[in-house]
């Protein structure tokens, strides 16, 4: 079964308002998460890694300011559009691994369309 | 720059038949390789995977090779099944990155029944 919970499946929002996607581990914790985007026909590009009580780590640029991340458990990692743009469309995917070294499990994803 | 690539962007393959999945690496760096199987709107579900310290892993009908001095790894599917019809993401990892990857760009199996 699913180890890693993604929430929500899909939201439509409209420009300019902020969106949150929630990524849960459901039987571990995760000490880190991995925020990824896909963009269609596209690779897996990681965004950051969500390290929890501690700030999060933005690959290069990937504005920490318009994708806030929030790692306040051990179990869950928020992922925040802020002032959502059309271009900000994409797939969202978390992810995360039960021990170090050990395969990366992945949520369902988010579709977040902004119109 | 790419440092996993998937040059083929699509495969399709007769049920029954074997599926060879290829993948190039540039970074000497990486230690682990694995493969994700994606449905459309889904996350990718992790496949096999290889450590660098071994040339071949096998997990019933999927094999994946790895050939260090070539930097290339191949995901054998045998037999295919129309079912293993997604998408096929490669992936790699450094040493000591604490699970990070890099993914390539994916490649599309169809298997024909």
């Amino acid at each position: 079964g699913a180890v890693v919970s993604q929430h929500p499946s899909w939201v439509i929002c409209k420009s300019g308002t902020s969106v949150k996607i929630e990524c849960r581990s459901l039987d571990f914790q995760a000490t880190t998460m991995f925020w990824y985007r896909q963009f269609p026909k596209q690779s897996l590009m990681l965004m950051a890694t969500s390290n929890e009580g501690s700030k999060a780590t933005y690959e290069q640029g990937v504005e920490k300011d318009k994708f806030l991340i929030n790692h306040a458990s051990l179990t869950l990692s928020t992922l925040t559009v802020t002032s959502a743009h059309p271009e900000d469309s994409s797939f969202y995917i978390c992810s995360a691994s039960r021990k170090s070294n050990s395969p990366l499990h992945f949520g369902n994803g988010t579709r977040l369309t902004v119109t | 720059d790419q440092q996993v690539k998937q040059n083929s962007p699509s495969l399709s393959v007769q049920e029954g038949r074997i599926s060879i999945l290829n993948c190039d690496y540039t970074n000497s760096m990486f230690d682990y390789f694995l493969w994700y199987k994606k449905y459309p709107a889904e996350g990718p579900t992790f496949l096999i995977s290889i450590s660098s310290i071994k040339d071949k892993n096998e997990d019933g009908r999927f094999t994946v090779f790895l050939n260090k001095s070539a930097k290339h790894l191949s995901l054998h599917i045998v037999p295919s099944q129309p079912g293993d019809s997604a998408v096929y993401f490669c992936a790699a990892r450094l040493t000591g990155a604490n699970s990070k990857l890099t993914f390539g760009k994916g490649i599309t199996l169809s298997v024909r029944p």
